[in-house]
C-alpha cells in the first residue's frame, strides 16, 4: 500500500541553524500539508500546498518557514533560523484521490532544537 | 472558527471492555468533514475514518464503530471488546469544504487498555 515517507526521522540542530525536512507524498496525490505536534499536545496545521503554491497557512507559519516541491516527488519544509520553540514532531500529509482530500500522514520527523 | 473538543484526556480500561471516545465539534460551515486518527506509541498518525456532514449513518468496521449526531455536534468513536493493541492516542479532526482544507484537531484522548 502506498505511503507517505519522511526523512530524517530525527533531526537535532542548534538554535539559529537552518533545517530542511523532507517528505515524499503518495504519488498520485495533489494536496500536500505540513503539521506539527509539540510533545504531548495536539496536532496543529502549518501549511497546505496545491498546484505548486501555498493554498493556506496558519499564523505559526511565519517568514521563517517555507515549503517547496522541487521536483515531482519531494515536498520540503524549511525553517530558516530555528528557535527552541520549534522543537516538535513535524508531520507531512498528502491527499487527493477524493475531495476534500482525506489526508494520509507520514511517520513524522522529530526536530530537537538545542 | 472551527473547533474540536475531546473532553476525555485519558481513559483506562481492562481488555475486552467496550470504550467510547467522545468528540464534539463547532463549525459554521453547512458542509464539513469529520475524521478520526490513531496515534500509537510509535508516533505516526493512522487514518481511521472520514465522515461527511450530510451522511448521518453510523458506521461499523470490525470492532470499531462511529456515531455521528448532527443535532448534538458529536462524532463519537466506540471500540468493542478492546484489545491491548488499541492502546494509543486518538484524535478527532474536522475540515471544511473549500480548497485543500486543513484539519483542525482535538486535543486527543489517551486510551490505555490493560491486560
Amino acid at each position: 500500500e502506498p505511503e507517505v515517507t519522511q526523512t530524517p526521522s530525527h533531526q537535532v540542530t542548534q538554535m539559529g541553524q537552518e533545517v530542511i525536512l523532507r517528505c515524499v507524498p503518495i504519488s498520485n496525490h495533489l494536496y500536500f500539508y505540513w503539521y506539527r505536534q509539540i510533545l504531548g499536545q495536539k496536532v496543529e496545521f502549518l501549511v497546505s500546498f496545491y498546484n505548486n503554491e501555498i493554498s493556506e497557512k496558519s499564523e505559526i507559519f511565519d517568514d521563517q518557514f517555507s515549503v517547496e516541491r522541487p521536483d515531482g516527488s519531494n515536498f520540503t519544509l524549511k525553517i530558516r533560523s530555528t528557535k527552541l520553540e520549534d522543537s516538535a514532531m513535524y508531520f507531512c500529509a498528502s491527499g487527493g484521490s477524493d475531495y476534500p482530500p482525506s489526508q494520509y500522514f507520514g511517520p513524522g520527523t522529530r526536530l530537537t532544537v538545542l | 472558527a472551527q473547533k474540536v473538543t475531546q473532553a476525555q484526556t485519558e481513559i483506562s480500561v481492562v481488555e475486552k471492555e467496550d470504550v467510547t471516545l467522545d468528540c464534539v465539534y463547532e463549525t459554521r460551515d453547512t458542509t464539513y468533514y469529520l475524521f478520526w486518527y490513531k496515534q500509537p506509541p510509535s508516533g505516526e498518525l493512522v487514518f481511521l475514518i472520514r465522515r461527511n456532514s450530510f451522511d448521518e449513518q453510523n458506521e461499523i468496521s470490525g470492532r470499531y464503530s462511529w456515531n455521528f449526531q448532527k443535532s448534538t455536534s458529536s462524532f463519537n468513536f466506540t471500540i468493542t471488546a478492546s484489545q491491548v493493541v488499541d492502546s494509543a492516542v486518538y484524535f478527532c479532526a474536522l475540515s471544511g469544504r473549500q480548497g485543500a482544507q486543513k484539519l483542525v484537531f482535538g486535543q486527543g484522548t489517551r486510551l490505555t487498555i490493560n491486560p
